[in-house]
């Protein structure tokens, strides 16, 4: 499977700034995908991240809230604007390889806002 | 309302016994199902999957089997070992729609020596 890097791994954040998140992966894939787990919860699909096009976002994410960026096939970048203690969760990005639907992820990046 | 379920948020077992993780799901239309392990501080992995048209899948130590009539899928490990100790989380996936997998809350397993 794909080798993912995320940065930071690890940021403590102050209410009302902005922090952007970096993925890194060792191959060309076509779609990228990015996740979040907020504390006790289930892991949630943000958005894919198109390369050459808008990320496509899910029902209640936003791109003013968390805009991604794809420039190139092994690289993407969500970033959480205006954050607030709500958005202190796991951000996790990953890839889909191989046959069916199995994703991968990257080791996430915890972010907590103070 | 949640799709995907995982009614038990721990389970304690024994070394060398067989740990079973349970995970009910509600949406009919889900074609392909994961299980994914998660250790503190680290992201999820990718453990083994089963598409519906089989009831069954196995790899070493950890078999998932699928009742589609129930909606209900299962992770056996046998043996357990204190190794597995971890966050189990199930997934499914919507036809048609990649990457975009609904995960159940997890069931953190624990294994004792």
């Amino acid at each position: 499977s794909a080798v993912i890097s995320q940065k930071p791994s690890r940021d403590i954040c102050q209410r009302g700034t902005s922090l952007t998140i970096q993925c890194q992966v060792d191959s060309q894939v076509t779609m990228m995908f990015w996740y979040r787990q907020q504390p006790g919860q289930s892991l949630t699909l943000i958005a894919t991240a198109n390369q050459g096009s808008e990320a496509t976002y899910e029902s209640g994410f936003v791109i003013d809230k968390f805009p991604i960026s794809r420039p190139n096939l092994t690289f993407s970048t969500l970033t959480v604007s205006n954050m607030s203690p709500e958005d202190s969760s796991i951000y996790l990005c990953s890839v889909v390889q191989g046959w069916g639907n199995t994703i991968y992820f990257g080791e996430g990046s915890w972010l907590t806002v103070v | 309302d949640q799709q995907v379920k995982q009614n038990s948020p721990s389970l304690s077992v024994q070394e060398g016994r067989i740990s079973i993780l349970n995970c009910d799901y509600t949406n009919s239309m889900f074609d392909y199902f994961l299980w994914y392990k998660k250790y503190p501080a680290e992201g999820p992995t990718f453990l083994i999957s089963i598409s519906s048209i089989k009831d069954k899948n196995e790899d070493g130590r950890f078999t998932v089997f699928l009742n589609k009539s129930a909606k209900h899928l299962s992770l056996h490990i046998v043996p357990s070992q204190p190794g597995d100790s971890a966050v189990y989380f199930c997934a499914a996936s919507p036809g048609g729609s990649q990457g975009n997998l609904i995960f159940g809350k997890g069931t953190k397993l624990s294994v004792k020596p």
